[in-house]
């Protein structure tokens, strides 16, 4: 079965600052990778995605994540953090055939601090 | 535009009380889902639907049920079996492949 781990409840970063969220999947075959965004009372928009192909996808919001398979991870990365990130972000997979039914992290929740 | 309604965005109820929670889309999608969302625990997924007139259940199904009788409605009902309802519900669609569209969320209180 497919599974998510997002190790990090809280990441705290200095407005400016670079900061990384950490996302690692367990499943057999190449999965397909998500990072959606969540603001507070509001459903969840997709940020990103990896299907295949360039293994460093370009997201919404000046967002990046890297697919590594060796590490089995999906780490999301912004090189400046502003005012405006701070939001709870989740790392999901999901898979080709039979039921599809994305599996999502927890949640790392961002703070960004002026 | 296209994309999907929750309605409504919050609700009270009454211990005993069965309530009803809308989602409808018009993103031509198949799939549809029902998540949970509570502090700390991410989205657990309540039931999903792949086509009309078919329904699973997820990984929290026991008391509440769900119907499908059109491709864009997916409406979900909290039933007084369900012994902590109080949460932030979720609805969402996909082709079946991809990327999950999401609602704005309803948010249910139990009084």
């Amino acid at each position: 079965a497919q599974s998510v781990t997002q190790p990090d409840i809280h990441i705290t970063v200095s407005e400016g600052a670079s900061l990384e969220l950490r996302c690692n999947y367990s499943y057999g075959a190449t999965p397909y990778l998500f990072w959606y965004v969540q603001s507070p009372g509001q459903g969840l928009q997709l940020l990103l995605k990896y299907f295949s192909g360039d293994t460093l996808v370009q997201g919404i919001k000046g967002f990046e994540a890297e697919f590594k398979r060796s590490q089995s991870s999906f780490n999301l990365r912004k090189p400046s953090g502003h005012w405006s990130d701070p939001a709870e972000y989740f790392c999901a997979v999901g898979a080709e055939g039979g039921s599809y039914i994305p599996t999502f992290g927890r949640g790392t929740s961002l703070i960004v601090h002026p | 535009d296209g994309g999907i309604t929750q309605s409504p965005k919050y609700l009270f109820r009454k211990e005993g009380q069965n309530v009803t929670l809308s989602c409808e889309q018009n993103l031509n999608h198949d799939a549809m889902y029902w998540y949970r969302q509570d502090p700390g625990q991410g989205l657990r997924l309540i039931y999903y639907s792949q086509i009309v007139n078919d329904f699973q259940k997820g990984d929290i199904a026991e008391g509440y049920s769900v119907s499908r009788e059109k491709k864009e409605s997916f409406p979900l009902t909290v039933t007084s079996a369900q012994k902590n309802p109080t949460a932030f519900y979720l609805c969402a669609s996909s082709t079946g492949i991809g990327e999950l569209f999401f609602g704005e969320g309803s948010r249910l209180t139990v009084l």
